[in-house]
């Protein structure tokens, strides 16, 4: 099985300055899809940024981007010009390239906290 | 814009006793999922369901529990008898499609509290 790695619980940004979120994985396949999602104090998991396994350009996503390792299966969300908003739990996720189902697999999540 | 909606935000229940937690996906959406969330974990995969039949499911996804789409709205979770350890969020979630990299839209989440 998949599993997902993110090895900070916390981190902690100033407004305006730029932070990066840790993630690595461990698969066997070639082709897969990784994402990042926010889970804001609302509870409700947003799709921040999603990467392509097979594509080797890194996303890009207003003030967030992605550095994609593929090689060392490593993952990480830049987040840039930090805002209080951008203030909640940040989930790495993988997601297999097969035709059944849509079974996300997360990490254990990093919560990011914004001070003025 | 068009949302994930679950009802109720937090249910409260006895042990032993069944519950359903209930979702309406994105109209136009085919692909339905529920995630949970016990507190301070990460947030695991239940179960997948498309066409009218469940297409993947986690080993959590036991006996106890079972999903219907009732309805062309609704999307249903049933625990039939609850234990302690089924306290957690669950999130439901739909796709257009399940391939690539459709993104998957979330619900605001059930609390499930078991006393």
């Amino acid at each position: 099985a998949q599993t997902v790695t993110q090895s900070q619980p916390e981190m902690s940004v100033q407004e305006a300055e730029t932070v990066t979120l840790s993630c690595t994985y461990d698969t066997s396949e070639s082709d897969y899809y990784l994402f990042w999602y926010k889970q804001p104090p609302s509870r409700q998991m947003i799709l921040v940024i999603r990467q392509e396994a097979y594509k080797q350009q890194n996303a890009t996503e207003n003030r967030f981007s992605v550095n994609f390792q593929k090689a060392a299966k490593s993952f990480s969300l830049k987040i840039s010009d930090s805002q209080l908003g951008d203030a909640a739990m940040y989930f790495c996720a993988y997601r297999r390239f097969a035709d059944s189902g849509y079974a996300l697999n997360f990490g254990k999540g990093t919560s990011l906290l914004v001070t003025p | 814009e068009p949302e994930v909606t679950q009802t109720p935000s937090h249910q409260v229940t006895q042990m032993g006793q069944e519950v359903i937690l209930r979702c309406v996906p994105i109209s136009n959406h085919l692909y339905f999922y529920w995630y949970r969330q016990i507190l301070g974990q990460k947030v695991e995969f239940l179960v997948s369901f498309y066409n009218n039949e469940i297409s993947e499911k986690s080993e959590i996804f036991d006996d106890q529990f079972s999903v219907e789409r009732p309805d062309g709205s609704n999307f249903t979770l049933k625990i039939r008898s609850t234990k302690l350890e089924d306290s957690a969020m669950y999130f439901c979630a739909s796709s257009e499609e399940r391939l690539r990299n459709t993104e998957a839209f979330f619900g605001q989440g059930t609390r499930l509290t078991v006393v």
